[in-house]
């Protein structure tokens, strides 16, 4: 099926690991953008990325990196985990690109990471 | 930054009852969301709201877009035990980004 496939699904850390959390979408989407999510505080904004190339920092960036080189690919790093990283992942696309609209998000099922 | 107070935070209810929820902001949005997320899965958009006083239908679902443009609703008529899972809304105001509330986790007894 279309739409946003995350990999891995889970993951566990060891304090200051480093590793990258894939995201690819086949809907020729524009905008792209990762959160996570931690009990009783929905999901926040890590980083996002209105088109290829172009990526900016959302409500919690510190910690991790990301890049758009291409449409599809929009993918999360972590240089050095921390505990505070352990949570779930999702990444979310949207037609949504460098024209202001209000295109609702489609999300990925998540990847479950854990630090230890 | 806009924020974003979804109430309840949980609920537990008998199959078949009807069930409320909603978001207040702290400013004025002009979209609102409301998204379903099961055990495992990432959020799923249930309604797309696009201008004050809307009121959208999705089956058994109807949310409304208050008419003060800080508040929206999402009403599920006769519970059915598939609807178990965590609501959120989602909403945003002029050029900022999407934000979320915090979840309502709703639980049905058969």
């Amino acid at each position: 099926n279309a739409g946003v496939t995350q990999t891995p699904k889970f993951q566990v850390l060891k304090t200051g690991q480093s590793m990258t959390l894939q995201c690819a979408q086949d809907m020729n989407h524009e905008y792209m953008s990762w959160y996570r999510q931690d009990p009783g505080m929905g999901l926040r904004l890590i980083h996002y990325s209105v088109g290829a190339g172009i990526t900016d920092q959302g409500e919690v960036p510190n910690g991790y990196n990301v890049s758009r080189s291409t449409t599809e690919d929009f993918p999360l790093r972590l240089l050095s985990a921390a505990p505070s990283q352990t949570s779930v992942y999702f990444c979310a696309s949207s037609p949504e690109g460098r024209r202001a609209s209000n295109q609702p998000q489609h999300f990925g099922d998540g990847t479950r990471l854990s630090i230890l | 930054g806009q924020q974003l107070n979804q109430s309840p935070q949980s609920m537990f209810i008998q199959e078949g009852e009807d069930v409320s929820m909603n978001c207040t902001s702290s400013s004025i949005f002009n979209t609102w969301l409301w998204y379903k997320q099961d055990p495992g899965e990432g959020p799923v958009l249930l309604i797309a709201l696009y201008k004050a006083g809307e009121l959208t239908s999705n089956g058994r679902l109807t949310a409304q877009f208050g008419i003060t443009r800080k508040d929206s609703f999402l009403n599920i008529s006769a519970s059915i035990p598939s609807d178990v899972g965590i609501y959120f809304c989602a909403g945003r105001g002029g050029a900022q980004k999407l934000v979320f509330g915090q979840g309502t986790r709703l639980t049905i007894n058969p």
